[in-house]
């Protein structure tokens, strides 16, 4: 069965700096990746997914992903963050053996300070 | 178009009783899915729809727990006899189907609250 860590529950960091949140998967088949946003008092919304192709993927509002088979991970990066950027981050996996439902990581709550 | 509408919004209930969550998906969507969002924990799997059949129901937590889906659309998610562990956001999203290049469309979510 598929499964998603996201190794930092929380991430501070300062406007403009360049930021990382980490996520890792358990899956014995192809998979199909996903982060979603949740910003304060909000639904969560879809910022990039990796369906094949290329292993960097690039999402809304300047953040990108890189797929890394052999590491199993699917790290969110962002070159420099704003304000604006404070949210919560979920990880998310799919593959056929879950037949095909949605898991997601525990989340990371990305804090940018002034 | 409109989006994922959940309601009620916000529920307030005392342990033992029964509730009742609402989800209206997006239409023509035919994959529908229930995720409780508890303070730290992420989201929970709970159930998926594949119009009106649910393949997987391995993540209700007990047989307290249930959920339909009719005509392909509405979705009620049940508690009954609610106990204090279940407070948490119950959120509803749907997809145009269930696979790799269907993300998920979220619901505000119901906020509920055992008292």
């Amino acid at each position: 069965a598929q499964s998603v860590t996201q190794l930092d529950s929380q991430v501070p960091v300062f406007e403009e700096a360049p930021v990382e949140l980490r996520c890792n998967y358990s899956s014995s088949v192809s998979v199909y990746l996903f982060w979603y946003v949740q910003y304060p008092n909000q639904g969560l919304q879809l910022l990039l997914k990796y369906l094949s192709g290329s292993t960097l993927v690039k999402g809304i509002n300047g953040f990108e992903a890189e797929f890394n088979k052999s590491q199993t991970s699917f790290h969110l990066r962002k070159p420099s963050v704003h304000i604006s950027d404070t949210a919560e981050y979920f990880c998310a996996v799919s593959d056929q053996s879950g037949g095909f439902k949605t898991i997601f990581g525990a989340g990371t709550r990305l804090f940018v300070k002034a | 178009g409109a989006g994922v509408s959940q309601s009620p919004s916000n529920k307030v209930t005392e342990k033992g009783k029964d509730v009742e969550l609402r989800c209206d998906p997006i239409s023509g969507h035919t994959a529908l899915y229930w995720y409780r969002q508890s303070l730290g924990q992420g989201l929970e799997f709970l159930i998926y729809f594949q119009g009106n059949s649910a393949p997987d129901k391995s993540g209700l937590p007990s047989d307290r727990f249930s959920a339909e889906r009719t005509g392909g659309s509405v979705s009620t998610l049940t508690i009954q006899r609610t106990q204090q562990e279940d407070s948490a956001v119950y959120l509803c999203a749907s997809s145009l189907g269930v696979g790799y290049n269907s993300p998920l469309h979220f619901g505000n979510g119901t906020r509920l609250t055992v008292t």
